[in-house]
């Protein structure tokens, strides 16, 4: 069965502080997408990235970077600089391709404090 | 623009008075599905639909029906409401599997915060 394990309920951290965000996952697919998604306050989900499981480069995108390995099956979210802007639920997501489910993790709460 | 509509946005209900609430895409998307978000428990699949005339059942669908006649909605319906379905719910639409490859990135409705009393 496939699986998202966001460990981490809720983190605190101080603005500029830098903060990771775990995710591992089980699938038996060898084809599959992970996925986050941000949830801020005001309740909408907006999407932030897609990773194809043959594609373990680790992307950056401004303060945001997203590190996957599959030896670990993990696809960790790291803020660098945090700013009161990034306090949001994250959620990690799974996508596989032999289904049509998706499977999200429980989210992780993010407080980003001046 | 594109988008994924919900509504109604806000619902009070009572307890075993039938509603549906309406999902909308115009994104010419092929997948969509429904969630509900509950504190601690995330995102749970409701259904799924990989087009039209084809749904599926996701993780909770107890209590819960959908259709998909026309590519674009997505209606959720509950026959009989009770409280223990309180909850805010999620309509999403996507692009659907395609030659091995899964399904890509979903985009959300805003969302609908259904109380049934």
């Amino acid at each position: 069965a496939q699986k998202v394990t966001q460990a981490q309920t809720e983190i605190s951290v101080v603005e500029k502080e830098d903060v990771t965000l775990d995710c591992v996952y089980e699938t038996r697919d060898t084809t599959y997408y992970l996925f986050w998604y941000k949830q801020p306050p005001s309740g909408e989900l907006v999407f932030l990235i897609r990773r194809n499981s043959f594609d373990e480069q680790n992307e950056i995108s401004g303060r945001y970077s997203w590190n996957f390995q599959k030896s670990t099956s993990s696809f960790n979210f790291t803020i660098t600089a945090s700013q009161v802007v990034d306090s949001a639920v994250y959620f990690c997501a799974l996508r596989g391709n032999r289904d049509d489910k998706i499977i999200f993790g429980k989210g992780t709460r993010l407080h980003i404090l001046p | 623009e594109a988008q994924v509509t919900q509504n109604p946005r806000y619902l009070i209900t009572v307890t075993g008075k039938k509603l549906t609430v309406t999902c909308s895409q115009n994104m010419n998307h092929e997948y969509m599905s429904w969630y509900r978000q509950d504190p601690g428990l995330g995102l749970r699949q409701i259904y799924y639909s990989m087009n039209v005339e084809a749904t599926d059942k996701g993780d909770v669908p107890e209590g819960y029906k959908v259709s998909r006649k026309e590519k674009r909605n997505f209606p959720l319906i509950l026959e009989s409401p009770s409280p223990n379905q309180t909850s805010l719910y999620f309509c999403a639409s996507s692009l659907t599997r395609f030659r091995g490859m899964p399904g890509g990135e979903q985009y959300f409705g805003p969302g609908t915060r259904l109380t049934v009393t």
